[in-house]
């Protein structure tokens, strides 16, 4: 079962705009990871923020875990055509090595 | 350096017939996970292996899917008796330790007809 649930599922905005995607999750964890995929193959890993950790910014994304709502955020500013991908947020456990992932948000950046 | 490498990229099977994919991690990485993305979904853990050992198998399906590492560097997922439900692409996924970055390979798409 998927423990992460991105909103929305599908976004299509402006090269320019900015991009914000949710991740909900229902046990404790140790660490959320976004990771980014193009045509359905590779992942390609974005961001890990453990659970002691409030925000932490890479470049253009920015991402937020606040634990006492179980949620996160992936922000990315100033989007541009290349980042349309799916985005999806995974969990994982302080018992476990395991990945749990979400269903994934569906980014179209129209130029 | 180089990524997780995997192959085949792509494998079509008849339906009964047994498969093997490989996985070749990051050198250096001692944990490999194998995932199973179907269509439009986010990938579902298999298997986990801290060196040679499956220390975690819980996602595996069926016992018709087994792996193994035996020397704790490459990895083979194997499928006997394929079924059309297996048609997915198949993910491994390499980390220099637990709770870090797991870094994923290209991906093997298998269909089975």
């Amino acid at each position: 079962s998927q423990q992460g649930e991105e909103d929305p599922q599908a976004l299509s905005i402006q090269e320019g705009e900015n991009a914000t995607m949710n991740c909900s999750y229902k046990t404790s964890i140790n660490n959320l990871q976004w990771y980014r995929q193009n045509s359905g193959r590779g992942l390609v890993h974005l961001i890990l923020i453990r659970s002691n950790e409030r925000e932490k910014h890479s470049g253009r994304l920015r991402v937020t875990l606040d634990t006492s709502k179980k949620s996160s955020s992936l922000l990315i500013t100033a989007s541009r055509a290349a980042d349309t991908a799916s985005y999806f947020c995974a969990t994982q456990r302080a018992a476990g090595n395991k990945l749990t992932f979400g269903g994934g948000t569906r980014v179209l950046v129209k130029p | 350096g180089a990524g997780v490498s995997q192959t085949p990229s792509n494998k079509v099977t008849e339906k009964g017939k047994y498969v093997e994919l490989r996985c070749d991690p990051i050198s250096g990485h001692t944990a490999l996970y194998w995932y199973r993305q179907s269509l439009g979904q986010g990938p579902e853990f298999l298997i986990y292996f801290q060196g040679t050992g499956a220390a975690d198998d819980s996602g595996l399906p069926n016992d018709r899917f087994f792996a193994v590492r035996p020397e704790g560097s490459v990895s083979t997922l194997k499928i006997q008796r394929t079924e059309r439900g297996d048609s997915a692409v198949y993910l491994c996924a390499s980390s220099f330790s637990d709770y870090n970055e797991q870094f994923f390979g290209p991906g093997t798409r298998l269909t089975v007809l």
